[in-house]
């Protein structure tokens, strides 16, 4: 049974261009968490997404960042027109139930914008 | 609370003995909780969970103690193994809070060989 899946593993951009990172949740699973981690420290919530439905964005920048996790194929996280400090891992977790349940992580996608 | 210094704390720890790491949660509300492994350039890797109806939680080599008077949570891995140094975060959770997990600050294990 296949872990969380992530590609890229690493993405360079430079300021001005589009990232898109994808994560496959694990088998079974239809919840789907994606989180930002900056150098050196802990790991921030973004979003939390259904197949089909965004549930929590309350960690997601207002601005340049949106999600979507369809009907089939992989989560995509968008971020357009990068700048300098959106460079940093982004992890994405899966989990079968929302309700206090484990989220396993994938390797993440680490971001770096020239 | 979360890292926002750029040095985590280290627990330098030599082989074989038993390593202690603490986090301190911030939500009094929080029922669920979960440490995490992250060794360098990987993901978080689960290690162990514990739900607030609980105070002690083991598993294979490691113990989960949580003290929700003072919101407290430690993990203490036995024997320690140089495959156990890696980063060591505590994360919690609210039922009813869409499961989002906030981290706490992190916890560098180094094992002396």
């Amino acid at each position: 049974n296949a872990g969380v899946m992530q590609n890229p593993r690493h993405l360079v951009r430079r300021r001005g261009q589009e990232a898109r990172l994808r994560c496959s949740p694990m088998k079974g699973h239809s919840h789907v968490y994606w989180y930002r981690q900056l150098p050196e420290e802990g790991l921030k919530f973004m979003v939390y997404l259904q197949k089909e439905n965004i549930i929590d964005e309350s960690g997601m920048p207002k601005e340049r960042f949106s999600a979507e996790f369809p009907k089939e194929g992989p989560s995509i996280l968008r971020i357009q027109q990068v700048v300098r400090g959106d460079s940093a891992a982004y992890f994405c977790a899966s989990s079968p139930w929302a309700v206090q349940e484990t989220q396993y992580f994938g390797p993440g996608t680490r971001l770096l914008v020239l | 609370g979360e890292s926002v210094g750029l040095h985590l704390p280290t627990l330098s720890v030599q082989e074989g003995d038993n390593s202690i790491i603490n986090c301190a949660y911030s939500n009094s509300a929080s029922d669920y909780f979960i440490w995490y492994k992250q060794e360098s350039g990987k993901g978080p890797q689960f290690i162990i969970d514990i739900r607030s109806n609980m105070d002690k939680r083991q598993g294979q080599r490691v113990t989960v103690l949580l003290n929700k008077t003072v919101k407290h949570l430690s993990l203490q891995i036995a024997a320690t193994q140089p495959g156990d140094s890696a980063v060591y975060f505590c994360a919690e959770t609210l039922s009813g809070g869409n499961n989002r997990l906030a981290f706490g600050k992190g916890n560098q294990v180094v094992v002396i060989p």
